[in-house]
């Protein structure tokens, strides 16, 4: 079954506390991306990757990290994690990049920081 | 810059009833544009897209219509269901796949 899979669903860390949440396409997807998704605010894109080796900063990258080693996997990394960091977090891949290719979006991790 | 207004507040309504969320956006050139659904939770979901001008995009009863001359894209449906219920999210894709979302409207379906 074509998915995107991210882990774990739940977290809860305290402050400075460094954390990495996964996401694993099984669809030879290129593009892959993360988001936030606050209330009030809809969805923010944090960083999105076009390629292997190749990422580039979204909307809100402040306080995150990513890696793209592979083209399946795309972990998302907070170093020292701060409690504004508390949000709904999704990982979305597609094709390619381009209007034809839809983004598949995982279940999303939603993050607590105390 | 490019970005997506959606109508502010849930949406609740009942069952067989008429649906209508409204949606514009603002941006460079010609955006290709979806709406996205997400149900409880879950992630989001392509519903439907449109890619120029005067397309209709469509799927599970929902339609919406680019309108450039009104920089809309408006979603609705005949006669929702229960399970309708979920968030929706308007969006325009610009760049390199960077893809720009509204706010989201909760939609609440009774019986």
């Amino acid at each position: 079954e074509a998915q995107v899979t991210q882990n774990p669903r739940y977290l809860i860390t305290v402050t400075g506390k460094k954390l990495t949440v996964t996401c694993s396409q099984n669809m030879n997807h290129e593009y892959m991306s993360w988001y936030r998704q606050d209330p009030g605010l809809g969805l923010r894109q944090i960083y999105y990757s076009m390629n292997v080796e190749v990422t580039d900063k979204g909307d809100v990258p402040e306080g995150y990290k990513v890696s793209r080693k592979e083209k399946r996997n795309f972990p998302l990394i907070l170093e020292s994690p701060s409690p504004n960091q508390t949000s709904l977090y999704f990982c979305a891949s597609s094709r390619q990049t381009g209007v034809d290719s839809p983004l598949h979006f995982g279940n999303g991790t939603r993050l607590t920081v105390t | 810059g490019n970005s997506v207004t959606q109508m502010e507040g849930p949406v609740t309504l009942s069952e067989e009833a008429f649906l209508t969320i409204n949606c514009t956006y603002t941006a460079t050139g010609y955006p290709s544009l979806f709406w996205y659904v997400q149900y409880p939770g879950e992630g989001l979901q392509l519903l439907l897209k449109a890619t120029k001008a005067d397309d209709k995009g469509s799927n599970k009863g929902f339609e919406a219509t680019y309108r450039k001359e009104t920089t809309s894209f408006h979603l609705e449906k005949g006669s929702v269901q229960v399970s309708d219920s979920a968030v929706y999210f308007c969006a325009l894709v610009y760049g390199n796949n960077r893809l720009a979302f509204g706010k989201g409207n909760q939609v609440v379906v009774i019986p």
